[in-house]
């Protein structure tokens, strides 16, 4: 357990459908990552967030939309998607200070779009 | 460009024996360096992480090296268990401009301990 939450743990959708991925962080971090990993891959960040401000965007395609409502909360909302965005999503939460810090992950979302 | 390699896709060793995983990266913006331990199906665990101001961290049976000249660094866990047994995810974090510190990952590298 640490601390960082994500619901569903699976999800299958169809290309047409719109669903979203919910994570929770109960650590007192200011900071929100969205990073995906496929196959063979390394992890992929896609999006971060600092007391809910977007900060960066890995140049992501719009079918997927973050949100972050506040520090604690962090979304991706997923629309239209493509069997090759089939991967496991994975949050992530620090604490953004001047100097560096370890990043929590919480346990993902494998998600299969068919 | 993959600003952080990990050039092992995998490792076997025998249980008692050292492992060392191995890391290179190219930005020299990064400041610090963690290892993560994974299992299938789960998020990646802080293992262990090293400043830019320093060469070396210790951690019980895990140890962390950092060459900066070389741009490398590696983890050392002796002795290795079974339960050891993971992907292990190299990272390097900066922060960019006045954004958020920004976690960079290689390709990890599966180790296996022989019992």
């Amino acid at each position: 357990e640490t601390g960082v939450t994500q619901t569903p743990r699976h999800l299958v959708m169809g290309m047409t459908n719109k669903k979203s991925l919910k994570c929770e962080q109960h650590l007192g971090h200011n900071a929100m990552y969205w990073y995906k990993q496929s196959a063979k891959k390394p992890l992929e960040l896609m999006f971060v967030y600092n007391f809910k401000e977007q900060t960066e965007n890995n140049s992501v395609p719009s079918r997927f939309s973050p949100e972050c409502p506040n520090s604690s909360h962090l979304f991706l909302h997923l629309h239209t998607l493509q069997p090759e965005d089939s991967a496991l999503y994975l949050c992530a939460s620090s604490q953004d200070f001047d100097r560096g810090t370890e990043a929590f992950f919480g346990q993902g979302t494998r998600l299969t779009v068919v | 460009d993959q600003q952080v390699k990990q050039n092992s896709p995998s490792l076997s060793v025998q249980e008692g024996r050292i492992s060392i995983l191995n890391c290179d990266y190219t930005n020299s913006m990064f400041d610090y360096f963690l290892w993560y331990k994974k299992y299938p199906a789960e998020g990646p665990t802080f293992l262990i992480s090293i400043s830019s101001i320093k060469d070396k961290n210790e951690d019980g049976r895990f140890t962390v090296f950092l060459n900066k000249s070389a741009k490398h660094l590696s983890l050392h866990i002796v002795p290795s268990q079974p339960g050891d047994s993971a992907v292990y995810f190299c990272a390097a974090s900066a922060r960019p401009g006045s954004g958020t510190y920004k976690y960079i990952f290689g390709t990890g590298t599966r180790l296996k301990v022989l019992a």
